[in-house]
């Protein structure tokens, strides 16, 4: 069973703070990894995609991978009550682009 | 641009009815997907289409069927419906370039009763 596997939270930080999210998985061979945020009763939005190890950045987003340690991670800097969500870890081999999501983490910032 | 289009967003099903579930993308993506999410749960795949006419079984996807006649159009058949069905559905779809993220429709909210 290919699993990614995340801490359901929820996590709460105050506003400005630094919001760090975990992930693990189980399948070695993955390869490509992906953050997506999904807001209650709406459809999941990507935010950020890793397939090296090592860090991304993008704006106040900071996706980190490690394969030696099946692990990802995603970092917001100065989180914002508007950055309150859900936020689903995706990873794959990427035969077809199939990829198996993680249960989510709830974070939520406080003004 | 409208993406991915999925119909309807809600419905009410009684157990042993059957209904379809469309989706419709406008990016000319040839991958396509459908997903089923659980509250509190992931998503778990259901079905997906490398190109029209290709189909193949993800995860759950017993109680479903597929067909993909166009690029564009990828319905999910719900045959004899039952209370384990009831679930958030979300079609999506992606670029065949490799390990390309997901576009999702708005998901269609099944009860089952």
């Amino acid at each position: 069973q290919k699993e990614v596997e995340q801490n359901s939270g929820p996590l709460s930080v105050p506003e400005g703070a630094i919001a760090s999210l975990n992930c693990t998985y189980s399948d070695r061979g993955s390869q490509s990894f992906f953050w997506y945020r999904q807001y209650s009763g709406k459809s999941p939005e990507l935010i950020m995609s890793i397939y090296s190890n090592g860090d991304k950045e993008d704006g106040r987003f900071t996706a980190q991978l490690n394969k030696a340690s099946q692990y990802v991670s995603l970092l917001i800097r100065d989180s914002q009550p508007s950055d309150s969500a859900t936020y689903l870890c995706a990873g794959g081999q990427g035969n077809f682009n199939k990829f198996y999501f993680g249960s989510g983490t709830k974070l939520n910032v406080k003004p | 641009n409208a993406g991915v289009t999925q119909t309807p967003k809600f419905r009410i099903l009684k157990i042993g009815q059957s209904m379809t579930l469309q989706c419709t993308q406008d990016m000319n993506h040839n991958y396509m997907y459908w997903y089923r999410q659980d509250p509190g749960m992931g998503l778990k795949l259901i079905y997906y289409s490398v190109g029209a006419g290709i189909t193949d079984k993800g995860e759950v996807p017993n109680g479903y069927n597929v067909s993909r006649s166009t690029t564009e159009d990828f319905p999910l058949r719900l045959e004899l419906a039952a209370p384990s069905q009831t679930s958030v559905y979300f079609c999506a779809s992606s670029s065949t370039r490799d390990s390309y993220g997901y576009t999702f429709g708005s998901g269609t909210r099944l009860t089952v009763v």
